[in-house]
């Protein structure tokens, strides 16, 4: 079935350091992809998306791009600050659906 | 309003015992969701209900049965739980089910004893 990879976590940077996290996913077709983040005791929120290859998804300094030739999401942001410590979760919404599968989450701990 | 509001926040169960937890929605969306997630795990897709039917149910156990009474409410039924069950329940909803842009609540942390 559709999956979602993702580093393991935690990420543990200075503020202002560059931050990748990587993202592959396998899929029949060509899924919708997303990166959804979870801050301490909330719920998920959509970071941003994109639904097809070479599309490029950004929010709040964030960018994804959607791989299809190396099936990745890797989510990267310039100059991270200590409000974007939280856990991210890359995620598919397999066959054309918009329904995300998750992939395990990577923590980002920012340190001033 | 952009949010989806869940109660109660905490809740502590016995294995006998009967609970609902409660979704609630003014934001007009037709799809609501139901999401399991276990600590350090991603959200497991539980139930969705699209313009207040059951259109996907992803073969969860009967104990947990839910219900949607309107298309702003959603609740998920609990009896006869298992420690195991013990997680944090993360509702959700969107426009439409095959609207990308999903709004979820803050969650039920639920312990089963």
């Amino acid at each position: 079935g559709d999956s979602v990879t993702q580093m393991e976590g935690p990420v543990t940077l200075s503020e202002e350091a560059f931050l990748t996290i990587n993202c592959t996913y396998t899929a029949t077709g060509y899924p919708s992809l997303f990166w959804y983040v979870q801050y301490p005791g909330e719920g998920l929120q959509l970071l941003l998306k994109a639904t097809k290859a070479d599309d490029k998804g950004s929010n709040k300094g964030f960018e994804a791009t959607y791989r299809k030739e190396t099936t990745s999401f890797h989510l990267e942001k310039g100059s991270v600050q200590v409000s974007d410590s939280a856990v991210y979760f890359c995620a598919s919404g397999a066959g054309g659906s918009y329904i995300p599968t998750f992939g395990r989450g990577t923590s980002l701990i920012v340190h001033p | 309003d952009t949010e989806v509001t869940q109660t109660p926040k905490h809740l502590v169960m016995g294995m006998t015992n009967k609970k609902s937890l409660k979704c609630e929605q003014h934001m007009g969306h037709r799809a609501m969701y139901w999401y399991k997630q276990k600590a350090k795990k991603p959200p497991e897709l539980m139930f969705v209900y699209s313009y207040e039917k059951l259109s996907i149910n992803e073969s969860v156990p009967s104990r947990f049965s839910p219900e949607c009474p309107n298309s702003s409410l959603l609740n998920l039924h609990l009896h006869a739980l298992q420690p195991e069950d013990s997680a944090l329940y993360l509702c959700a909803s969107s426009q439409r089910q095959d609207f990308e842009k999903l709004f979820f609540g803050s969650g039920t942390q639920l312990s089963v004893l």
